[in-house]
């Protein structure tokens, strides 16, 4: 099974802050990872295919990045409704595999 | 509007059994794999089983294979979860996903609003 490790598990920051999330693969995944957000009590909301796509509607300070078994989303001038927390997930092949989430905090 | 909404879910003791539902609108759903994720009390996602488009392929993680069974009624626009032999670990918000392009090699771009199953005696 591929293993899907994103750091840090906390982070803590501001509005207006630029922020990195890490997500390696234990294996060679291509660029098939999406991004997740989860706000409490809350459906996953997609944000990001094939690594750096774009979903319809999410705005563009935040990107993803990386291939193969290195990469991150960053999301640029945090913004309140930010706050939440964030899953890589590898579609490269079964068992399909999340990381165990990187919750971003208000500082 | 593409909308997938989940059903079925209950408090259970140990050892039963418990089905699911998905039904799901919006789109062409005979044209779609679609998935189960769940998602244990304060725990992260965990991926449960998936379904082709025509029914004809299923996967599932390690930790269901041989107690849980997904199907498909494409008549009905509604796929089904059936989980036998529930253990108390099996406790978790079971979401219903819709895969985003034709391929299986896609993510997963539309979410249910989860159903709870809670195995406890």
């Amino acid at each position: 099974d591929i293993q899907m490790t994103q750091s840090p598990s906390t982070l803590s920051a501001s509005v207006g802050d630029t922020v990195t999330i890490t997500c390696r693969a234990s294996q060679n995944i291509g660029t098939w990872l999406a991004w997740y957000q989860q706000k409490p009590h809350k459906a996953p909301n997609p944000l990001i295919y094939k690594a750096s796509t774009l979903q319809n509607g999410v705005p563009s300070r935040i990107s993803g990045s990386g291939s193969g078994t290195h990469f991150t989303l960053t999301i640029s001038s945090l913004q309140p409704e930010d706050f939440a927390t964030y899953y890589c997930h590898q579609y490269n092949s079964y068992p399909e595999t999340f990381g165990q989430g990187t919750k971003v905090e208000i500082k | 509007q593409v909308q997938v909404v989940e059903s079925g879910g209950s408090v259970v003791q140990p050892g039963r059994s418990l089905r699911l539902s998905c039904a799901a609108s919006g789109f062409t759903f005979s044209s779609y794999g679609m998935h189960w994720v769940r998602q244990a009390p304060g725990k992260g996602l965990e991926w449960v089983a998936g379904i082709s488009s025509n029914g004809r392929n299923k996967y599932y993680s390690d930790s269901v294979k041989g107690r849980f069974t997904i199907s498909r009624d494409n008549s009905k626009n509604t796929v089904f979860l059936q989980l036998d032999s529930l253990r108390p670990e099996d406790t978790a918000v079971f979401y219903c996903v819709k895969r985003q392009a034709y391929s299986s090699s896609s993510s997963f771009d539309y979410w249910g609003q989860g159903t709870p199953v809670t195995v406890s005696s």
